[in-house]
């Protein structure tokens, strides 16, 4: 069975301009989660799908956004790229079992895209 | 608002030797509990989980974690650690109500291990 994927492993824009990275859940997860991992900043909340909807965001600018796909994928687009938007972004996917997701969170990650802003 | 605390953003140890990694929560709901490790260049992976059944929990890699609730703790420890074992550490809660959950994280702990 095939992990959470992302793509691509490594991007590199310029100040200004716009970013975006893309999700696949495990097959049969329906929520995904994306979180910033920036350098001495640990992990970093960011969103949160369930079902096509936005469900929960981070303590973040408007000009981080995405959306959740009919088949679950997700996109994450960054705005107006900032220097310090330079960070592994990591997402994570969890199932919708009742007995297990809702009272476990266990999340699953993907090895991350790798944003670099010149 | 719940919150995880990593006891030391770097810790060292010789190999061979015990590692103790620290993460205290703080959660008005009996909380959920997680440790990931994250290697060079790679995303994370789950080690264990506490989930309100034995307080003693045994992971993958011989890591083990024990649930102290008078203690607010769920240390992470494993007797002899390998060079391999050389990676970020981090500990997770989860809360919140039906439907409205995530995983909060702590710093990360960097454990080195040392030859």
């Amino acid at each position: 069975e095939a992990g959470v994927t992302q793509s691509p492993t490594h991007l590199i824009k310029t100040r200004g301009q716009q970013a975006t990275l893309r999700c696949s859940p495990i097959s049969g997860h329906t929520s995904v989660y994306w979180y910033q991992q920036a350098l001495g900043l640990g992990l970093q909340f960011l969103l949160w799908y369930d079902e096509g909807e936005e469900r929960n965001r981070g303590n973040f600018p408007p000009r981080f956004s995405g959306r959740q796909f009919p088949n679950y994928s997700s996109e994450l687009n960054v705005n107006a790229l900032e220097l310090e938007d330079s960070a592994l972004y990591l997402c994570a996917s969890r199932g919708r079992n009742p007995e297990i997701a809702i009272t476990t969170g266990e999340l699953f990650f993907g090895e991350g895209s790798r944003l670099t802003v010149l | 608002a719940q919150s995880v605390t990593q006891l030391g953003s770097h810790v060292s140890v010789s190999e061979g030797a015990l590692v103790l990694l620290r993460c205290n929560y703080s959660s008005s709901v009996p909380p959920y509990l997680f440790w990931y490790v994250q290697y060079p260049n790679q995303g994370l992976q789950l080690l264990l989980k506490y989930t309100s059944a034995a307080t003693l929990v045994k992971g993958i890699n011989g890591f083990e974690a024990e649930f102290k609730k008078s203690e607010t703790s769920f240390h992470l420890t494993k007797p002899s650690a390998p060079m391999s074992d050389a990676a970020e550490y981090f500990c997770a809660v989860t809360y919140g109500i039906q439907g409205a959950q995530k995983l909060v994280f702590g710093q990360g702990t960097r454990l080195t291990i040392n030859p």
